[in-house]
């Protein structure tokens, strides 16, 4: 079954302990992304990526990370999370270079941050 | 960059109606127009989709319009039905570089039977 796959969906952690957020979609997409929803906000972008070893910053970088190591995973890392970063966050895939443009979303990932 | 205006952030309507949600972009290069339905507790999901080289599209009981020279662009669900109760997100795109992917804050459809 053609999916994205995110890990851990839910997440109770405490200011300052790192922790990744891991992505993995099995449709060989080109593009790759983050998302932070938070309510009245919509969905704001995070970070993207065109292929592998290829990222850049979204609306929202500021403290997270990502890498790209490999087409199918785009794992996101909270170096030193913040109460502010509380949000549920959603990975999402997408062809590219076939014009469809379709993005998959992951099922989400609730991260509180006491 | 791209900015994503969306309106009305709730919209509640009766079984059998119609519903309309708007949203206007700035960046003119946008030739990408998605839209996506939430259900509660699900992830987002495609419904409809608009390119810049058409004005309309329809999917049975869904259809997007797409106004360029004034740069917004719009949904209308018709004959709503109670499943069609959801957050529902526009969004704008420029697929020749296909990198910020700009979405709008999402409207909140109650449909009451």
């Amino acid at each position: 079954e053609a999916q994205v796959t995110q890990n851990p969906r839910y997440l109770i952690t405490v200011t300052g302990k790192k922790l990744t957020v891991t992505c993995s979609q099995n449709m060989n997409h080109e593009y790759m992304s983050w998302y932070r929803q938070d309510p009245g906000l919509g969905l704001r972008q995070i970070y993207y990526s065109m292929n592998v070893e290829v990222t850049d910053k979204g609306d929202v970088p500021e403290g997270y990370k990502v890498s790209r190591k490999e087409k199918r995973n785009f794992p996101l890392i909270l170096e030193s999370p913040s109460p502010n970063q509380t949000s549920l966050y959603f990975c999402a895939s997408s062809p590219v270079l076939s014009g469809a443009n379709v993005l998959t979303f992951g099922a989400g990932s609730r991260l509180t941050v006491l | 960059g791209e900015n994503v205006e969306q309106h009305p952030s709730t919209l509640s309507v009766q079984e059998g109606d119609s519903a309309v949600i708007k949203c206007t972009y700035s960046d003119s290069a946008s030739n990408y127009f998605p839209w996506y339905k939430q259900e509660l507790g699900k992830r987002p999901q495609l419904i409809i989709d608009i390119r810049s080289n058409v004005g309309e599209k329809k999917d049975q009981r869904i259809a997007v319009t797409l106004n360029k020279t004034a740069k917004h662009f719009s949904l209308h669900i018709t004959e709503t039905q109670p499943e069609d109760s959801a957050v529902y997100f526009c969004a704008a795109a420029l697929t020749d570089s296909w990198g910020k992917f700009q979405f709008g804050a999402g409207t909140q459809v109650v449909v009451t039977p």
